[in-house]
């Protein structure tokens, strides 16, 4: 059974330190890796995608990805308020089109 | 451009009705996608149509819930009978065609479906 876990949360960090967002994965064909945010009661909308082992940086966005560990993060730098939301954390295995997301994390950025 | 259309933004509906919940994909896009989102829980896939076709209906309940993707027109998620657990938000997205690495999908501004 295909499955992505992610700590519920909430994770709160003050705004301007580095927020950590993290997501273990089952399925080893598991090809490429997405973070979607969530504002409350709106749509997932996609930050940044991975698929090679090591680190992909998107201005304050820092994904990170280790397929032998099974284990893929988000790294928030200088958190503002805005960042505020929950992230989804998806799998693909590029067999199939339908994606497998994780339960989200919710991060709340302190003023 | 306009991107993934949904309507219904909000739908009430009362136990025993049917639900019907559209989405218009992207210009361009024959892919579509259906995910429901269940109150503090994470997007679970439910099916993935082409145009006039059924390619993946894995995560549809196998009762009660259709979907259709005509050759005119939006794609349709149908939900006879409606019954409280049904009660989620319902989110479309859609594609050009098979979806390739680091593609994501764009999703619409979902159904949020209310049964009382």
């Amino acid at each position: 059974q295909k499955e992505v876990e992610q700590n519920s949360g909430p994770l709160s960090v003050p705004e301007g330190a580095i927020a950590s967002l993290n997501c273990t994965y089952s399925d080893r064909g598991s090809q490429s890796f997405f973070w979607y945010r969530q504002y409350s009661g709106k749509s997932p909308e996609l930050i940044m995608f991975i698929y090679s082992n090591g680190d992909k940086e998107d201005g304050r966005f820092t994904a990170q990805l280790n397929k032998a560990s099974q284990y893929v993060s988000l790294l928030i730098r200088d958190s503002q308020p805005s960042d505020s939301a929950t992230y989804l954390c998806a799998v693909n295995n590029n067999y199939g089109q339908n994606f497998v997301f994780g339960p989200g994390t919710r991060l709340s950025v302190l003023p | 451009n306009a991107g993934v259309m949904q309507n219904p933004r909000h739908l009430v509906r009362r136990r025993g009705q049917e639900a019907r919940l559209r989405c218009s994909p992207m210009k361009g896009h024959s892919h579509v996608y259906w995910y429901r989102q269940l109150p503090e829980e994470g997007l679970k896939f439910m099916v993935y149509l082409q145009k006039e076709n059924i390619i993946d209906e894995s995560g549809m309940p196998k009762e009660r819930f259709s979907a259709e993707f005509p050759k005119e027109g939006p794609s349709i998620l149908r939900i006879q009978q409606v019954v409280r657990g049904d009660s989620a938000a319902y989110f479309c997205a859609s594609s050009p065609g098979r979806t390739a690495a680091g593609d994501g999908y764009t999703f619409g501004s979902g159904t949020r479906l209310t049964v009382v």
